[in-house]
């Protein structure tokens, strides 16, 4: 099992340009997430989506969409990047979701880190 | 809004070193959990504590969850240079991360 997947790993952009970040997973889970992380700031909730279907904003949702493909994959999109965007965004899923009410594992991808100019 | 922070942001020492790291909060959380994070990876989940007062070992360390379900220490013991990384506790139903620790040990 390959776990969760990111692609691309590094990529860098200029202000006002557009772009997609895939992630996938092959754990069968419910639940998946799009993080990004700035230093001294930990980890940031983008977007989640509880289950095929359906997507929730997070605590950072500004400047951004996401699309839950099918159950496997779930894509965070920039519309229009800008500097603030730079940082390293990490895709995540679990079993269980926020909406269950149980406690969930997350696992994560390896990251994309993204720099806008 | 619930806030998780994490103390110390940063610590360096030498192998063989104990050290404790903490999580705080104001809130009630039902549950922590602690990640590891190594450079250029994800986060990878350690442990999770859900009892007030509970405490799990995981080889050399030791994670506590406060009475109150307010905080969370992790201690480890005979620290080793392959403990460095970047230590994260999370909680809330959306997993609010905190700000993070970042261990370095010098052999």
């Amino acid at each position: 099992n390959a776990g969760v997947t990111q692609t691309p790993k590094f990529q860098v952009l200029k202000t006002g340009q557009s772009m997609t970040l895939q992630c996938a997973q092959d754990m069968n889970h419910n639940s998946m997430y799009w993080y990004r992380q700035d230093p001294g700031m930990g980890l940031r909730l983008i977007y989640y989506s509880a289950s095929e279907g359906t997507t929730d904003k997070g605590e950072v949702p500004n400047g951004y969409n996401v699309s839950r493909l099918n159950k496997r994959e779930f894509s965070l999109r920039l519309e229009s990047a800008a500097p603030s965007q730079t940082s390293v965004y990490f895709c995540a899923s679990s079993v269980y979701g926020p909406e269950q009410g149980i406690i969930y594992e997350q696992y994560f991808g390896p990251g994309t880190r993204l720099t806008v100019t | 809004t619930q806030l998780l922070e994490q103390s110390p942001q940063f610590l360096s020492i030498q192998e063989g070193e104990n050290l404790t790291v903490y999580c705080n909060s104001s809130s009630v959380f039902s549950s922590l959990q602690w990640y590891r994070q190594e450079p250029g990876e994800g986060p990878v989940l350690l442990v999770t504590v859900v009892t007030g007062g509970e405490v799990k070992k995981l080889k050399r360390l030791t994670f506590q969850f406060g009475d109150a379900r307010k905080d969370s220490s992790l201690h480890i013991t005979a620290a080793q240079p392959g403990d460095t990384g970047l230590y994260l506790c999370a909680g809330g139903v959306k997993l609010i991360f905190g700000t993070g620790t970042r261990l370095q040990v010098f052999p």
